[in-house]
């Protein structure tokens, strides 16, 4: 299938400082982006999403970018706080529609 | 739970035996998934419906079946088969208006005793 690879897999990050999470994917058909948060034990929710006639896209604290050259979207958080520890995944669409296999994100107070 | 109902929430299971994990929308959507993940991982795709009556294996739909005689529902049914069944199931719809958005159900925590 089209698998999408994301990195890092854990990242921690101190409050207050950016956070950065980038997906790469292969399917050339991938036309829709989109990040879920998911909170421990509970089910993963969109964050935000990217169209691929956009190159970025913000909402708040965070914003999605989209290379579709390098076929990459990373999803950007800035001014951290402890309640964005979550485990955060991308997904791509296209022929199949495949999660990243996740990154774990602790914020330190 | 935005439409999409999963029961039950915790379910134990015993050696050898067979379980059914529900999962009901009330979204009218076409498209159905079910996600298995285990703790620290991913989200690996079992099985999918895009419309009733019709349904796909995912990348690990060994040991597991489905249905689709409905629109609205979905169950899985992790078999004896299955030897590794312990993780949290999410269940999940596909928005037909273009964007692929998904809503998630609150999930099954599945255990073996």
């Amino acid at each position: 299938g089209e698998n999408v690879e994301q990195h890092p897999s854990t990242l921690s990050v101190q409050e207050g400082d950016s956070a950065v999470i980038k997906c790469t994917y292969s399917d050339s058909a991938s036309n829709y982006f989109p990040w879920y948060k998911q909170e421990l034990g509970k089910r993963p929710q969109l964050i935000i999403d990217i169209r691929s006639n956009v190159g970025e896209k913000k909402d708040q604290r965070i914003a999605v970018t989209l290379n579709k050259t390098a076929k990459h979207f990373s999803l950007h958080i800035t001014e951290t706080q402890p309640e964005d520890s979550a485990v955060y995944f991308c997904r791509n669409t296209g022929n199949q529609f495949y999660f990243g296999t996740g990154t774990s994100l602790t914020v330190i107070p | 739970d935005g439409g999409i109902t999963q029961s039950p929430k915790y379910l134990f299971r015993k050696e050898g035996q067979n379980v059914t994990l529900s999962c009901e929308q009330n979204l009218n959507h076409d498209a159905m998934y079910w996600y298995r993940q285990d703790p620290g991982q991913g989200l690996r795709l079992i099985y999918y419906s895009q419309i009733v009556n019709d349904f796909q294996k995912g990348d690990i739909a060994e040991g597991y079946s489905v249905s689709r005689e409905k629109k609205e529902s979905f169950p899985l049914t992790v078999t004896s088969a299955q030897k590794n069944p312990t993780a949290f199931y999410l269940c999940a719809t596909v928005s037909p208006s273009g964007n692929y958005g998904y809503t998630f159900g609150s999930g099954t925590r599945l255990t073996v005793v």
